[in-house]
């Protein structure tokens, strides 16, 4: 069965400063990878997929991350943070058939200026 | 282009009391589906659609029925509301083809 991990319930930079978070996955096949990031009392906005192809993927506000078969990984990462970019991000994987996408429990970003 | 709607945005239900939650996207997508989201274990599968008249359960069915007589609807049963169906719902629709899925507002439901 797919699962997804984030081992970072809480993470806290300043602004300004680089960021990471970490997503690793469990899934038979190949993965569709996708991190979210939802706003306090917001729907899910996607930042960026990874379908196949380029294992370094660049998404929306900067953010990219880099599918990495052989650690089963696909982190998050951003080079300067931004005090808007506070809000929660989900690692997510994904099969081809239907919408079923499983979701890591989240990690929560603050950013301290 | 509204994308996924849903309604309500909140709502506060007795417990046993019955309601539908409602889904309608206008992207002609035919995969759809419910997730609940509880605070540190992110959104979970309720139940899915690949297409009209096709439905099957995700990892937490149970107490949730679901129905899809047409590509752009997808309601959300509670049969009968237990506290522990609190949370947040979000309904999500997807083009089949390699896509990813697009998620409504989110309907913040309290069963007391």
């Amino acid at each position: 069965a797919q699962s997804v991990t984030q081992p970072d319930i809480h993470i806290t930079v300043s602004e300004g400063a680089s960021l990471e978070l970490r997503c690793n996955y469990s899934y038979g096949a190949t993965p569709y990878l996708f991190w979210y990031v939802q706003s306090p009392g917001q729907g899910l906005q996607l930042l960026l997929k990874y379908f196949s192809g380029d294992t370094l993927v660049q998404g929306i506000k900067g953010f990219e991350a880099e599918f990495k078969r052989s650690q089963s990984s696909f982190n998050l990462r951003k080079p300067s943070v931004h005090w808007s970019d506070a809000a929660e991000y989900f690692c997510a994987v994904g099969s081809g058939y239907g919408n079923k996408l499983v979701f890591g429990a989240g990690t929560i970003l603050r950013v301290k200026s | 282009n509204a994308g996924v709607t849903q309604t309500p945005k909140f709502q506060v239900l007795k417990t046993g009391q019955s309601m539908t939650l409602q889904c309608a996207q206008d992207m002609n997508h035919e995969y759809m589906s419910w997730y609940r989201q509880d605070p540190g274990m992110g959104l979970r599968l309720i139940h899915y659609s690949v297409g009209a008249g096709i439905t099957d359960q995700g990892e937490v069915p149970n107490g949730y029925n679901v129905s899809r007589s047409t590509t752009e609807d997808f309601p959300l049963r509670l049969l009968s509301a237990a506290p522990s169906q609190t949370s947040v719902y979000f309904c999500a629709s997807r083009h089949k083809v390699n896509t990813e899925a697009f998620f409504g507002q989110g309907t913040r439901l309290t069963v007391v």
